[in-house]
């Protein structure tokens, strides 16, 4: 079945330092990837999604690209502020037509 | 901010008692779906729902029911409470339902202890 494996956390970085979070995934077909922010005390809020090989999701500064041959979704940010604090999750909506998440990774920023 | 609700926000309750959580929205979507959230698992799909009165299980469905009479509505039932099932529960909708277009909104989470 379809599954999605994120680097464990907790991250913590400096502020103005560069992010990276690791996302691989397994799934057959052409799966449609996303990353979901939550802040504390907050429900899931869509960050940014890629739909297809080489596309490149990106929004507030966060940017992924959907590659296929590494079967990869990696989430970058060239320099994190305090407020990016949050949880990370990647997910793919693959051919079970459903929302398979990764385990979520804690990023903390500190001033 | 899609306008969903979830009710209740906090719960206490006892192993063995029955459980309600209602989930409602304003935007008219046409799916829902109830996700638990525990640490290390990310969020696992409990049920799913289509339209009114159509549902179907997800991956963790066991121990859990649910209910669809309108389209704003999508109750989550647990019919006898084990402290397994505390979790963080969550409600999320989408208009197209899964796919390249899928994004989904998600509520504010109801947090359930069961003792």
């Amino acid at each position: 079945g379809d599954s999605v494996t994120q680097m464990e956390g907790p991250v913590t970085l400096s502020e103005e330092a560069f992010l990276t979070i690791n996302c691989t995934y397994t799934a057959t077909g052409y799966p449609s990837l996303f990353w979901y922010v939550q802040y504390p005390g907050e429900g899931l809020q869509l960050l940014l999604k890629a739909t297809k090989a080489d596309d490149k999701g990106s929004n507030k500064g966060f940017e992924a690209t959907y590659r296929k041959e590494t079967t990869s979704f990696h989430l970058e940010k060239g320099s994190v502020q305090v407020s990016d604090s949050a949880v990370y999750f990647c997910a793919l909506s693959g051919s079970a037509r459903q929302l398979t998440f990764g385990s979520g990774t804690q990023l903390t920023v500190l001033p | 901010d899609a306008g969903i609700t979830q009710s209740p926000r906090h719960k206490v309750t006892e192993t063995g008692t029955p459980v309600t959580l209602r989930c409602h929205q304003t935007e008219n979507h046409r799916y829902m779906y109830w996700y638990r959230q525990d640490p290390g698992h990310g969020l696992r799909l409990i049920h799913y729902s289509y339209g009114v009165k159509d549902t179907d299980k997800g991956e963790v469905s066991d121990g859990y029911s649910v209910s669809r009479s309108k389209t704003e509505d999508f109750l989550l039932t647990l019919e006898s409470a084990t402290s397994s099932q505390t979790s963080v529960y969550f409600c999320a909708i989408s208009e197209l339902g899964a796919g390249p277009q899928e994004t989904q909104y998600f509520g504010p989470g109801t947090r359930l202890l069961v003792l």
